[in-house]
């Protein structure tokens, strides 16, 4: 079964709006959590990199202030896209592993559409 | 520059050919190298390799990895449509530094 839970899968809302996405570990803690996007016929670009109980590691290019990210507990970081506009329409996915260089368990993903 | 090379982009094979994807990386920090399969959702774990020449099999696919020469294969026999996805190869290099290829999309027709 599923072992990182992404929700919701699909956001459809108007330009403006903050969109919440949540990323579980369901059976791990995970101190560690990645955020990417992925664009269509593109490979998964790594945004931010999520620390339980600090700030997020955003990668060059990424503007925090847009995407905020929050990793309150060992099992559940959030991505929070500000004032989101149709350009941020893109497929996110998260994910988490028991350890460093561990594989990578991903979510389903969130299918972000902006009108 | 990519620090991680997939090809090719795009392979359209008939079920029950054999199919060898490519993946080179760069050497700095190098700790392992991992593949994935993306179908609709998000990607699934298949492989992950640290040690060069030891191939790793799972059931019709199997990987390997040269250290020597910065890359590694995955390949898979016998090939059917539900082989047909995204192959993503991942090279971790030493904290949390990850870098993704841009994939080899893989089409199998009956």
């Amino acid at each position: 079964g599923a072992v990182v839970s992404q929700h919701p899968s699909w956001v459809i809302c108007k330009s403006g709006t903050s969109v919440k996405i949540e990323c579980r570990s369901l059976d791990f803690q995970a101190t560690t959590m990645f955020w990417y996007r992925q664009f269509p016929k593109q490979s998964l670009m790594l945004m931010a990199t999520s620390n339980e109980g600090s700030k997020a590691t955003y990668e060059q290019g990424v503007e925090k202030d847009k995407f905020l990210i929050n990793h309150a507990s060992l099992t559940l970081s959030t991505l929070t896209v500000t004032s989101a506009h149709p350009e941020d329409s893109s497929f996110y996915i998260c994910s988490a592993h028991r350890g460093q260089g561990q594989p990578q368990h991903f979510g389903d993903g969130t299918r972000l559409s902006i009108l | 520059e990519d620090k991680v090379v997939q090809s090719p982009l795009s392979l359209v094979v008939h079920e029950g050919d054999t199919v060898t994807l490519n993946c080179s990386y760069e050497v700095t920090n190098f700790r392992s190298l991992l593949w994935y399969k993306q179908e609709k959702k998000a990607p699934t774990f298949l492989f992950m390799l640290t040690s060069s020449g030891i191939e790793k099999k799972s059931g019709r696919l199997s990987s390997i990895l040269d250290k020597k020469e910065l890359f590694s294969i995955l390949n898979i026999t016998a090939t059917q449509t539900g082989d047909s996805a995204v192959y993503l190869c991942d090279q971790w290099a030493g904290s949390y530094q990850l870098t993704f290829g841009k994939g080899t999309k893989l089409s199998v027709i009956p």
